[in-house]
């Protein structure tokens, strides 16, 4: 069965500062990686996604992940944080079965 | 964009209550899947169908029951709502790996 880890808690940021949210994922085959984005008392909205290809993707918002098969992780990055993006951000690891393996989360502060 | 809908938005119910938390999507989607989320937690799977008739229950235990009817209509009941039901619950729909989730139903039960 796959799982994700992500390390970091709790990560503060000042604005305009560059942001890196780490994941690491466990899996047999290739995965299926996705990052996902809560803010308070919504759903989830979909970020970015690695299927295959090219192992750096860009997403929505500014926000791109690389895929490293040897570390196993998929890590997001945005080079300039705006106050908009303090949020909860989830990655999770997909199988050939459509479910879906979730973090518990990095809540991410932006700091004026 | 995604069109998927949970009602109701907040849910404060006292124990013993039957209740049905709705969740509807418009894509024609054939998977659609139920989470539970406690704060600061990860997302647990507690339900998923793959079509119309069929339904599984997730990696989480979970005293709900679910049906699907129709592709577009994915309802989750407690018969009887304890203290321990209360939570945030996520629906959920895809056509493939890639899944839209709706606004969540945050349930609290007294």
């Amino acid at each position: 069965a796959q799982s994700v880890t992500q390390p970091d808690i709790h990560i503060t940021v000042s604005e305009g500062a560059s942001l890196e949210l780490r994941c690491n994922y466990s899996y047999g085959a290739t995965p299926y990686l996705f990052w996902y984005v809560q803010s308070p008392g919504q759903g989830l909205q979909l970020l970015l996604k690695y299927f295959s290809g090219d192992t750096l993707v860009q997403g929505i918002k500014g926000f791109e992940a690389e895929f490293k098969r040897s570390q196993s992780s998929f890590n997001l990055r945005k080079p300039s944080v705006h106050w908009s993006d303090a949020a909860e951000y989830f990655c999770a690891v997909g199988a050939h079965d459509y479910k879906l393996s979730f973090g518990a989360g990095t809540t991410v502060t932006v700091r004026a | 964009e995604a069109d998927i809908y949970q009602t109701p938005r907040y849910l404060v119910i006292g124990t013993g209550k039957k209740i049905t938390l709705e969740c509807s999507q418009t894509m024609g989607h054939d998977k659609m899947y139920w989470y539970q989320q406690d704060p600061g937690m990860e997302l647990h799977l507690i339900h998923y169908s793959y079509g119309v008739n069929s339904t599984e229950k997730g990696d989480l235990s979970s005293e709900s029951t679910v049906s699907r009817i129709r592709t577009e209509h994915f309802p989750l009941t407690l018969e009887s709502a304890r203290p321990s039901h209360t939570s945030q619950y996520l629906c959920a729909s895809s056509a493939s790996s890639e899944q839209f989730f709706g606004p969540g139903t945050r349930l609290t039960v007294l």
